[in-house]
């Protein structure tokens, strides 16, 4: 299974863009890119998923490069509210249906 | 209908006590998953049924066993639990029980062993 690097905490501002990057160095062909984000004692929520350059909904946008061994996934404006840890999950391309998740980013959102 | 629905919410049980978790979706997924969470760490798997057949067991203790009775129930039966058991238990499920599709989580059962 790909391992994933993120840093352990971030800071931010209401109002502002939050990027948080995570390393994927070992990621394999097959595998796709999903971020989840998880408030306190409750269970981790789907947030984006990604293969390749560019992937955005309602609530982000995931950005991955060339060589798919890091992604960007990107909060516009965020609010308090928004305030979670967001886990960076890259897929298992053996199939073999293990959903591993890493340290995970844990944002702070201040006013 | 998009929930993972878990009972109980909250449980206290004592290390000669037997409980079940229980665990329900109605999405028609096949895959479904049991986690465990410990406060400030990251959900750890502990089991994965694919349909209705344990698939992954990560080397949990024979004290937790799951059981799968049909496609859309999960439970976590409980029996001589010690304290370091307490934490916070996650049901999830997915479509294709492969770590590309996306997986909705239950609120999970904060269990506490006295």
């Amino acid at each position: 299974l790909a391992k994933t690097t993120q840093p352990i905490s971030m800071d931010s501002y209401e109002g502002q863009e939050v990027n948080i990057t995570c390393s994927h160095n070992n990621i394999a062909t097959n595998d796709y890119i999903t971020w989840y984000q998880q408030f306190p004692s409750q269970g981790p929520r789907f947030i984006i998923q990604g293969y390749k350059t560019k992937v955005t909904n309602e609530v982000a946008s995931l950005f991955i490069p060339a060589d798919r061994k890091s992604s960007t996934l990107s909060l516009p404006r965020v609010s308090l509210s928004d305030t979670a840890v967001y886990y960076c999950l890259v897929g298992d391309s053996g199939n073999t249906g293990k959903l591993i998740f890493g340290q995970g980013t844990t944002l702070q959102v201040k006013p | 209908d998009t929930e993972v629905t878990q009972t109980p919410k909250h449980l206290v049980m004592g290390m000669t006590n037997k409980k079940s978790l229980k665990c329900e979706q109605h999405m028609g997924h096949r895959a479904m998953y049991w986690y465990k969470q410990k406060a400030k760490k990251p959900p750890e798997l502990m089991f994965v049924y694919s349909y209705e057949k344990l698939s992954i067991n990560e080397s949990v203790p024979s004290r937790f066993s799951p059981e799968c009775p049909n496609s859309s129930l999960l439970n976590l039966h409980l029996h001589a639990l010690q304290p370091e058991d307490s934490a916070l238990y996650l049901c999830a499920s997915s479509q294709f029980g492969t770590a590309n599709t996306e997986a909705f989580f239950g609120q999970g059962t904060r269990l506490t062993v006295v």
